[in-house]
């Protein structure tokens, strides 16, 4: 089993739309749970970062993390064509954890 | 905002040819990373290092080795390209265990 499971796509969605995007995740240790945004032919930025369970947002970004299931997610509402990328989901864990594990990423699209 | 910068965006080298790529943060980070990123595969680390003249071996460094003789600058040695080496290469760079990473703009390596 994967560490990280993160459905590929592409998803594609009318402006407006809400999407959801979702990442499961097999080791229990991990504790920092990250999503970067990446444009076509450009390096990953973040754009979410979340400590343990709960939720966060950010305008219309929403991160949820449910450390009982293994699932975090993303939520983006009043989708805008802007927001086609890629979507990678990453994780890490507590004290003595170096290094990101990642998602291999979801293609959006949001159609105008 | 840090900046990490990779020296050239677009690379068409030979087979046989021995490539450098270099990548330099601006942020005084400790810690430094070499990614390749590949459709269906996603992030594979290459190389990561936590301070200067130090480096580890990440999940696929056959055929690579790394550099880091100041604390700015980490570099990715590919000892003789391989057509199998063509790729997108990503420098990242953090300040501590505890936040995500930053990324460069990428290096579309063209190995013929």
């Amino acid at each position: 089993q994967k560490e990280v499971e993160q459905d590929p796509g592409p998803l594609s969605v009318p402006e407006g739309a809400i999407v959801s995007l979702n990442c499961t995740y097999s080791n229990s240790a991990f504790q920092y749970f990250m999503w970067y945004r990446q444009y076509s032919r450009k390096g990953p930025e973040l754009l979410m970062y979340t400590y343990s369970s709960g939720n966060k947002e950010d305008g219309r970004f929403t991160a949820q993390v449910d450390k009982s299931s293994k699932y975090i997610s993303l939520f983006i509402r009043d989708s805008q064509p802007s927001d086609s990328a890629t979507y990678l989901c990453a994780m890490r864990g507590g004290a003595g954890s170096y290094q990101l594990t990642f998602g291999k990423g979801t293609k959006l699209s949001v159609i105008p | 905002d840090v900046k990490v910068t990779q020296s050239s965006r677009y690379l068409v080298k030979r087979t046989g040819e021995k490539v450098f790529l270099e990548c330099v943060q601006d942020m005084d980070h400790e810690n430094m990373f070499w990614y390749r990123q590949d459709p269906g595969l996603g992030l594979r680390l290459i190389y990561f290092s936590y301070d200067v003249k130090m480096k580890e071996k990440g999940d696929i460094p056959e055929g690579y080795s790394v550099s880091r003789e100041k604390k700015e600058r980490f570099s990715l040695i590919l000892e003789s390209a391989s057509t199998n080496q063509t790729s997108m290469y990503l420098c990242a760079s953090s300040h501590d265990r505890w936040y995500g990473y930053t990324f460069g703009s990428g290096t579309r390596l063209t190995v013929v």
